[in-house]
């Protein structure tokens, strides 16, 4: 099971992008890197998901460098509903991605 | 509206009690997973069942069963031989759960020990 490495915490103001790295030196061929968002006493909601280069959604974007063993994940413009727990996963099953402590965003006006 | 859903949203244990927890969804998906999260951590994984009448151990089975009679049912049994179930459970289900896919989560129950 790949493992992943997120800071713990970050602090950012409203209107700021964010951008979070996550470390995965030893993700697999065959894995996805998938980031969720968790709302105190909420289940995980998706965020994106991606492979290599760039994916870019109505949310975020995920940047993937070409060794993939890391990944951003960048919020533009956040505001203060962006304060959540966020996760980053790595696997090609669900069953084999794990969610460690993730990083606790919060935004501040 | 198709969705997960759990119940109840609270739930209280008496010591050496054992408890069920419901989770039920219509989206028509295979897989179906239950996690646990303690306060300020991450998510941990129980069970998971891919399919009807199957299901494997997660990381932390000890002291919780499962069964999948139906595709859209997975309720979740803290024994009494788990020691520390204080905690928030989560449900999720997933299409296939044979890939990297997107977990949809249930709103979670938080089970209380008296």
């Amino acid at each position: 099971l790949a493992k992943t490495t997120q800071p713990i915490s970050m602090d950012s103001y409203e209107g700021q992008e964010v951008n979070i790295t996550c470390s995965h030196n030893n993700i697999a061929t065959n894995d996805y890197i998938t980031w969720y968002q968790q709302f105190p006493s909420q289940g995980p909601r998706f965020i994106i998901q991606g492979y290599k280069t760039k994916v870019t959604n109505e949310v975020a974007s995920l940047f993937i460098p070409a060794d993939r063993k890391s990944s951003t994940l960048s919020l533009p413009r956040v505001s203060l509903s962006d304060t959540a727990v966020y996760y980053c996963l790595v696997g090609d099953k669900d069953n084999d991605m794990r969610f460690g402590a993730g990083t606790r965003l919060t935004v501040k006006p | 509206d198709g969705g997960i859903t759990q119940s109840p949203k609270y739930l209280f244990r008496k010591e050496g009690q054992n408890v069920t927890l419901s989770c039920e969804q219509n989206l028509n998906h295979d897989a179906m997973y239950w996690y646990r999260q303690d306060p300020g951590q991450g998510l941990r994984l129980i069970y998971y069942s891919q399919i009807v009448n199957d299901f494997q151990k997660g990381d932390i089975a000890e002291g919780y069963s499962v069964s999948r009679e139906k595709k859209e049912s997975f309720p979740l049994t803290v024994t009494s031989a788990q020691k520390n179930p204080t905690a928030f459970y989560l449900c999720a289900s997933s299409p296939q759960g044979a890939r990297a896919e997107t977990q949809y989560f249930g709103p979670g129950t938080r089970l209380l020990v008296l």
